[in-house]
């Protein structure tokens, strides 16, 4: 069955630093969007993504990020200078779009630990 | 605004037993959808079942059942004669006609005892 790939599974970076994650959704989907899970917390969405442009975002979701698709596989997100708070577990999840009851399908998940 | 809550953050059982997880909703839209899923130890989400707000009845599948009423908006959960695999995390979600965005609840755990 196709999945939706993140990498890396654990990221440790400096504060002020930037960082990128990678997400490779299922191939025919449409629909793509970030989530992130600070530990033990509840899954909060963070932005979605349709045909090269943001659909929907968050009051998470401010400057310090940005969500790209380079080519026609990946989706990114980048945190341009990273606080401690963004420790958390980062969720991309995807969608096909052809119906509005589609499940989110989501990748394992990348840690981002902020030190 | 949309909202969802789990009031329930942990339940234990002993193996075997029937185990109802509640879920709660607010919605003003007319048209929406709801989704559990289950986080296992390892971390991942994985999607378990989904409802529309316009589907008569309720549906078992399985071992996993579920209750959905309108009247009271809560969309319950039923695992029926658990096992130690279900431990996990259980989060129910929300998605509104002409969104994008799915609104999750807080998670109820669930751990179930041999």
């Amino acid at each position: 069955e196709p999945e939706v790939t993140q990498t890396p599974s654990h990221q440790v970076t400096q504060m002020g630093q930037e960082v990128i994650l990678r997400c490779v959704p299922i191939s025919n989907h449409l629909y793509f969007y970030w989530y992130r899970q600070i530990l033990g917390q509840k899954v909060e969405f963070l932005v979605s993504f349709y045909n090269n442009e943001i659909s929907e975002k968050s009051e998470i979701f401010d400057d310090q990020f940005s969500v790209e698709r380079p080519d026609g596989s990946n989706f990114t997100l980048k945190i341009r200078s990273t606080k401690l708070e963004d420790s958390a577990m980062y969720f991309c999840a995807s969608t096909p779009g052809y119906s509005y009851n589609s499940p989110l399908h989501f990748g394992n998940g990348t840690r981002l630990t902020v030190t | 605004a949309q909202k969802v809550t789990q009031a329930q953050t942990e339940i234990s059982v002993v193996e075997k037993e029937d185990v109802t997880l509640d879920c709660v909703y607010e919605t003003r839209d007319t048209t929406y959808y709801l989704f559990w899923y289950k986080q296992p130890p390892s971390g991942e989400l994985v999607f378990l079942i989904r409802r529309n707000s316009f589907d008569e009845q309720n549906e078992i599948s399985g071992r996993y059942s579920w209750n959905f009423q309108k009247s009271t908006s809560s969309f319950n959960f039923t695992i029926t004669a658990s096992q130690v695999v279900d431990s996990a995390v259980y989060f129910c979600a929300l998605k509104v006609s002409g969104t994008y965005k799915y609104i999750f609840g807080t998670g109820t755990r669930l751990k179930v005892l041999a």
